[in-house]
């Protein structure tokens, strides 16, 4: 079975651009997160859905940050414009079934973004 | 207060000895407790989950729990090179129902 996915791995870009991030989440499993990870700051959570509805975005860290959950098997998070700042590897991260809280997140591997 | 601390490290524990790795959190009302491991480069991974007070063992891993003192800490005994990695500790609030991380701690094994 196939764990989470993340595309791109990387990604370079200069200040400016717009960063489209995407995450296909393990069927079934009806929670997502998002997280950033930066040696500074640590992982943080950035912005969770259940069953597709955005639950908390209090993480999101300014307007040029959003994320969106169209269907089961899809989000996206996108970053315009971008800044040297937001240089980070992002998560996504799917649990199976939030209202157990069992807490067992399965992350992809990351988008190591690089904003230049 | 951040919502979870450890301390950052890096810890260095020679092989065969016992790692301990100490987390603490803020939100008295939290229930659910977990540990990560985070090799360089990789996704984190899941190896212990915690609920109630007291200990919870799993092989080489313990996990210990003490609500009152809002802490958490993970043993891990007869200590292996391939131990060496990031342990992150998260939680989930009870405020919020969020899943916080702290920014982890740095284990070194030495051969």
């Amino acid at each position: 079975d196939a764990g989470v996915i993340q595309s791109p791995r990387h990604e370079v870009t200069e200040m400016g651009q717009e960063v489209t991030l995407r995450c296909k989440p393990i069927s079934g499993h009806n929670s997502l997160f998002w997280y950033r990870q930066t040696m500074m700051r640590g992982l943080e959570l950035l912005i969770y859905f259940n069953n597709n509805v955005p639950i908390d975005d209090s993480g999101m860290p300014e307007d040029r940050f959003s994320a969106k959950m169209p269907n089961a098997s899809f989000s996206t998070l996108k970053i315009q414009p971008s800044e040297p700042r937001d240089s980070a590897v992002y998560f996504c991260a799917s649990i199976a079934d939030r209202g157990s809280n069992t807490g067992e997140l399965f992350f992809g591997e990351g988008s190591r973004l690089t904003v230049l | 207060q951040k919502e979870v601390e450890q301390n950052s490290g890096p810890l260095s524990v020679p092989e065969g000895a016992i790692a301990s790795l100490n987390c603490t959190y803020s939100d008295r009302g939290s229930q659910s407790f977990f540990w990560y491991r985070q090799y360089s480069g990789k996704s984190p991974e899941l190896i212990m989950s915690i609920y109630s007070n007291g200990d919870k063992e799993d092989g080489r891993f313990t996990a210990q729990l003490n609500k009152a003192s809002q802490y958490v800490s993970l043993l891990i005994r007869d200590s292996q090179p391939s131990d060496s990695a990031t342990y992150l500790c998260a939680v989930i609030t009870n405020r919020d129902d969020k899943i916080i991380f702290g920014k982890g701690t740095r284990l070194h094994i030495l051969p």
